[in-house]
């Protein structure tokens, strides 16, 4: 089953709002990761965030986990036109002596200018 | 330091032709990872080698995926016999073996299956 679910699938909002994306999964995870895809692309690393961890930012990013519902939000605050892309959790976790990460399927956001 | 470098970029086979793509590691990183993504979905985990070992293969489908990573050279995933299903991106990360959390990842190549 999918471990990764992200909310909502998509999402569109003006330029200067915020966007907010939820990220729920099944098991226990050492971390989690928030990535950008632009379509077509590679994906960029936007934030790690560690299972003891509750709250990171980086810029206009801040991510939250929550272990005890399993769930993390990334929010991307004052959007631009340049943000408009899919953004995917992923939880790493290690099982015998592989480390791997779960991508959830995403959620696609558009920011109208 | 250049990142993980993945080519071809774009692969066009047709049904029941063979499919090659390589991924080259940051340097210094002995970890490879293959993922593969089909349209409008996640990344999902396919394989994971250390040079010249397998270590966890769990993700590859059973038949006509295999993929290498020799003592000199890139890693190599390969698909036998393509089916139009095989159309997706695949990609490919590296981490150096003492931080496998930290997975870097590569452009990677699209396969379209005609």
């Amino acid at each position: 089953s999918q471990q990764g679910e992200e909310d909502p699938q998509a999402l569109s909002i003006q330029e200067g709002e915020n966007a907010t994306m939820n990220c729920s999964y099944k098991t226990s995870i050492n971390n989690l990761q928030w990535y950008r895809q632009n379509s077509g692309r590679g994906l960029v690393h936007l934030i790690l965030i560690r299972s003891n961890e509750r709250e990171k930012h980086s810029g206009r990013l801040r991510v939250t986990l929550d272990t005890s519902k399993k769930s993390s939000s990334l929010l991307i605050t004052a959007s631009r036109a340049a943000d408009t892309a899919s953004y995917f959790c992923a939880t790493g976790s290690s099982t015998s002596g592989t480390y791997k990460y779960i991508f959830g399927t995403g959620t696609r956001l558009k920011v109208l200018a | 330091n250049a990142g993980v470098m993945q080519n071809p970029r774009h692969l066009v086979r047709r049904r029941g032709q063979e499919a090659r793509l390589r991924c080259s590691p940051m340097k210094g990183h002995s970890h490879v990872y293959w993922y593969r993504q089909l349209p409008e979905e996640g990344l999902k985990f396919m394989v994971y080698l250390q040079k010249e070992n397998i270590i966890d293969e769990s993700g590859m489908p059973k038949e006509r995926f295999s993929a290498e990573f020799p003592k000199e050279g890139p890693s190599i995933l390969r698909i036998q016999q393509v089916v139009r299903g095989d159309s997706a991106a695949y990609f490919c990360a590296s981490s150096p073996y003492w931080d496998q959390e930290t997975q870097y990842f590569g452009p990677g190549t699209r396969l379209l299956v005609l």
